[in-house]
């Protein structure tokens, strides 16, 4: 079974640009997860998709960043315009939909995109 | 402001010898902790969730423990062999918050042979 796959491995760019993240979660995970995590610090929480819908988007830190998941399958996470302090590595994660209590939930982490905004 | 603490922030531990480490969450309104491992370019992998106080998991060399009502975890890995070296992650789920992982910054393994 394939794993969670994230698209770039690597973006450079520079302040004021767009960047555009992709996530492919594993076939059939409904729970789709978007993190970032800046250089040494903890890995924080952007936002929860259940199939195409936003679940939670608390963590989403300004208008900045759009996250869709059309279709209920990959995500995208855009970034615009990108500025400095965006530079971090985001993570993707997918887990199965609840069959039983929450905390049974297992979320498979893809590897990541690491971002750097100069 | 909930918040996850974990330390050491990074160890060296000769190979061959056993270590361990903590993760500190807020012992009020806990639902499960998870702990992660995370080699740098790779995917982090899930090692553990535990949910219950006195838990204990284990994973060939690597056991947690868990104390929900004092707020602590504890990673121990028996036996340290080079490919151990990794980030160790733990994430505290609580109730309420759409039962978000509130996650520590980690502890950096360094295994040295």
């Amino acid at each position: 079974e394939a794993g969670v796959t994230q698209f770039p491995s690597h973006s450079v760019i520079e302040k004021g640009q767009t960047v555009t993240l992709r996530c492919d979660p594993i076939s059939g995970h409904d729970n789709l997860y978007w993190y970032r995590r800046v250089m040494g610090k903890e890995i924080k929480f952007l936002l929860h998709f259940v199939k195409e819908s936003k679940q939670d988007e608390s963590g989403m830190p300004n208008n900045r960043f759009l996250a869709e998941r059309t279709g209920g399958t990959y995500s995208t996470l855009k970034v615009q315009p990108a500025e400095l302090e965006d530079s971090g590595v985001y993570f993707c994660a997918s887990s199965q939909e609840e069959l039983g209590p929450v905390w049974q939930e297992t979320q498979y982490f893809g590897p990541g995109t690491r971002l750097l905004v100069l | 402001i909930l918040n996850v603490e974990q330390s050491p922030q990074s160890l060296h531990v000769q190979e061959g010898d056993s270590t361990n480490f903590t993760c500190s969450f807020p012992s009020s309104n806990f639902y499960a902790l998870h702990w992660y491992r995370w080699e740098t370019a790779k995917s982090p992998e899930a090692l553990f969730v535990m949910t219950l106080n006195g838990d204990e998991k284990k994973k060939g060399r690597i056991s947690a423990t868990l104390n929900t009502k004092e707020g602590y975890s504890y990673l121990y890995i028996k036996g340290s062999q080079p490919e151990d070296s990794a980030t160790y992650l733990c994430a505290f789920k609580g109730l309420g918050s759409n039962y978000q992982l509130i996650w520590g910054a980690g502890t950096k393994l360094i295994i040295k042979p």
